[in-house]
């Protein structure tokens, strides 16, 4: 069974440009979480969509919005980059929105704003 | 406000010690509680979890966990190291309530030396 996957893998963009990632949850799952881990912040919660819907977005300004696909496939878009939008972006899903259920990370974009 | 603490930033290790990595968590309700791990180069994956039953849960790779709600904890602990656990362990909380977000720990880096 295929995992989670993101692309691109790597990405470097410059102060004030836009960027799109991309994330395909593993078959069968629902539910898509976007994260971001910052040198020295840990893991923070960006974005949770199930069904096609944001469910919870995290403490992010609206610059940082998505979308979920009909097929469950996710992408986060970051407008009006800022330095310290530099971070390793993850993507998690799960088969519902439940509580207990397993969240299964991705693999990761890493994100470098010049 | 709601956070989730781990003790130790980086713990250092020979083959075959115990270790043990403690977890807080101040929220208020009922929790769901994971441990994810991270080994150099691979993907988060989940370590163990917890959501209701016994305290005492069992994880893969000979780790386990105890969650004692009077103490707003939840410690791993494996009894006997090997060099493949070198990796950075994090520790998760979900409120079971409408809000679904997963909020990690910093992370502990765990080195063991052979």
């Amino acid at each position: 069974e295929a995992g989670v996957t993101q692309s691109p893998t790597h990405l470097i963009k410059t102060r004030g440009q836009q960027v799109t990632l991309r994330c395909s949850p593993i078959s069968g799952h629902t539910s898509v979480y976007w994260y971001q881990q910052a040198l020295g912040l840990g893991l923070q919660f960006l974005l949770w969509y199930d069904e096609g819907e944001e469910r919870n977005r995290g403490n992010f300004p609206p610059r940082f919005s998505g979308r979920q696909f009909p097929n469950y496939s996710s992408e986060l878009n970051v407008n009006a980059l800022e330095l310290e939008d530099s971070a390793l972006y993850l993507c998690a899903s799960s088969s519902s929105g439940r509580a207990a259920d397993t969240q299964y990370f991705g693999p990761g974009t890493r994100l470098t704003v010049l | 406000a709601q956070s989730v603490s781990q003790h130790n930033h980086h713990v250092i290790l020979s083959e075959a010690a115990s270790l043990e990595l403690g977890c807080n968590y101040s929220y208020g309700g009922t929790v769901n509680l994971f441990w994810y791990v991270q080994y150099p180069g691979q993907h988060l994956q989940l370590l163990l979890k917890y959501f209701s039953g016994d305290p005492l849960v069992k994880g893969i790779k000979g780790f386990e966990a105890e969650f004692i709600k009077s103490k707003f904890s939840f410690n791993l602990r494996k009894p006997s190291v090997q060099w493949s656990d070198t990796a950075e362990y994090f520790c998760a909380v979900t409120l079971v309530s409408n809000d679904y977000k997963l909020s990690f720990g910093a992370g502990t880096t765990v080195t063991v030396r052979a």
